[in-house]
């Protein structure tokens, strides 16, 4: 089946520093959406990637999808302690009927030290 | 409303108990979900419900039994589960299961613990 390759697994920032998380596949993917999921909460939505190269900004994250749309990532500029949380890609293939199945990254952890 | 509600938020149960999770959205999204989490672990998906039809099932125990009564609602009925089975089950939801035009919407879960 489709694999999401993500790293690094984990990650401790000084808060104020950058940070970033990316996703690898080895196959063409339709989109892509990423997930947070705060410490003892549940997966929340950010935002989807559908077309190559595409980019999207939501104040401090920056998202990327890459020209052959097989790569991403998120980008957190000035890292605040409300980042905390484990951040997830999640694909899709291109084509074929999945019923919205996505495959998750294994997501990357990050920490922030005030 | 823009939640995906899920009841109860934690169970423990024996291993001869038979329970039910419970999943409610009011947002007309037409595809549901039950993934099931691991401590640090990304969600996996168990079965995918489109328009209340039973669309994926991914190879999941006889143990979890789905049922979709309506388009609002979602059950995950248990039996004679391991305590290998304890995690985090989440409900989730989408507008449509064949057209990814938005993301998945998320219930807070149920935290379950077989003993």
């Amino acid at each position: 089946g489709q694999q999401v390759m993500q790293i690094p697994q984990y990650q401790h920032v000084q808060e104020g520093e950058d940070f970033t998380t990316y996703c690898n596949s080895s196959t063409t993917l339709s989109n892509i959406q990423w997930y947070k999921q705060r410490p003892g909460g549940h997966p929340v939505f950010l935002i989807q990637l559908v077309k190559s190269g595409e980019v999207k900004k939501q104040k401090r994250l920056t998202f990327q999808f890459g020209e052959a749309k097989k790569n991403s990532s998120l980008h957190i500029t000035a890292t605040q302690t409300t980042d905390v949380g484990t951040y997830f890609c999640a694909a899709q293939n291109a084509g074929g009927t999945s019923y919205g199945k996505l495959t998750f990254g294994q997501g990357t952890i990050l920490t922030v030290h005030p | 409303d823009t939640e995906v509600t899920q009841t109860p938020k934690h169970l423990v149960m024996g291993m001869t108990n038979k329970k039910s999770l419970k999943c409610e959205q009011h947002m007309g999204h037409r595809a549901m979900y039950w993934y099931k989490q691991k401590a640090k672990k990304p969600p996996e998906l168990m079965f995918v419900y489109s328009y209340e039809k039973l669309s994926i099932n991914e190879s999941v125990p006889s143990r979890f039994s789905p049922e979709c009564p309506n388009s609002s609602l979602l059950n995950l009925h248990l039996h004679a589960l391991q305590p290998e089975d304890s995690a985090l089950y989440l409900c989730a939801s989408r507008l449509h299961a064949l057209v990814v035009i938005d993301g998945y919407t998320f219930g807070s879960g149920t935290r379950l613990t077989v003993v």
